[in-house]
């Protein structure tokens, strides 16, 4: 049982340059989620999802994109990259209400930097 | 949403018992107090969970009070390993808008001492 599994681990990019961060889950979990943490913050949400085909704005969702075309797949797509995306990306999944344990489990993250 | 206020650090010794305080004021009814810690930069890890009642796992104990506006912590017996950032989040799981809607504020550092 993985758990979350987010690919890459770390990346550079150009400024300009897109790219996808991958986030797999395999608790059969509905709700996926994407935070971006910056030095000495705490997480801030940037997209969600309640289940395949369903998506929706966080807080800071500005530059990014998301799809959720399976239950197990939440990619999380950087349009133009830009240095204040510099930052650690998170994805989290959960069951929804009624479905147990309502805890998150949370990727180990991806260390993005762009110059 | 319902706030939530902790101290930015704390100092435990090695052995001793850990109490993180939080204090969520204007918490709702329908609103749970969640827990997590996120070690050296690492995903954020669940602790425990609770309403109303005091709760106890394996990792830890929380100490709701009885009016909800604030909790506690408990970390038994501290280890170097719980040197962590933790946090108070307080969440509706029965659904809506809100639902898993994590937000995470500035946490306590807690530092576990030899």
């Amino acid at each position: 049982n993985a758990g979350v599994t987010q690919t890459p681990k770390f990346q550079v990019l150009k400024t300009g340059q897109s790219m996808t961060l991958q986030c797999a889950q395999d608790m059969n979990h509905e709700y996926m989620s994407w935070y971006r943490q910056d030095p000495g913050m705490g997480l801030r949400l940037i997209h969600y999802s309640v289940g395949a085909g369903i998506t929706d704005q966080g807080e800071v969702p500005n530059g990014y994109n998301v799809s959720r075309s399976t239950t197990e797949d939440f990619p999380l797509r950087l349009l133009s990259a830009a240095p204040s995306q510099t930052s650690v990306y998170f994805c989290a999944s959960s069951p929804l209400p009624g479905q147990g344990h309502t805890e998150a489990f949370f990727g180990q993250g991806t260390r993005l930097t762009v110059v | 949403d319902a706030k939530t206020t902790q101290p930015p650090s704390m100092d435990c010794a090695e052995g001793r018992a850990a109490n993180l305080p939080c204090n969520h004021s204007t918490i709702s009814g329908n609103e749970y107090v969640y827990w997590y810690r996120q070690i050296h930069s690492q995903g954020p890890q669940y602790i425990i969970h609770g309403l109303k009642n005091n709760e106890t796992n394996e990792m830890a104990s929380l100490i709701i009070t009885e009016d909800r506006k604030s909790s506690t912590l408990i970390l038994p017996h501290a280890t170097l390993r719980d040197t962590a950032v933790y946090y108070c989040i307080v969440l509706p799981t029965t659904g809506g808008t809100s639902y898993g809607k994590l937000t995470f504020g500035q946490g306590t550092i807690l530092t576990v001492h030899p």
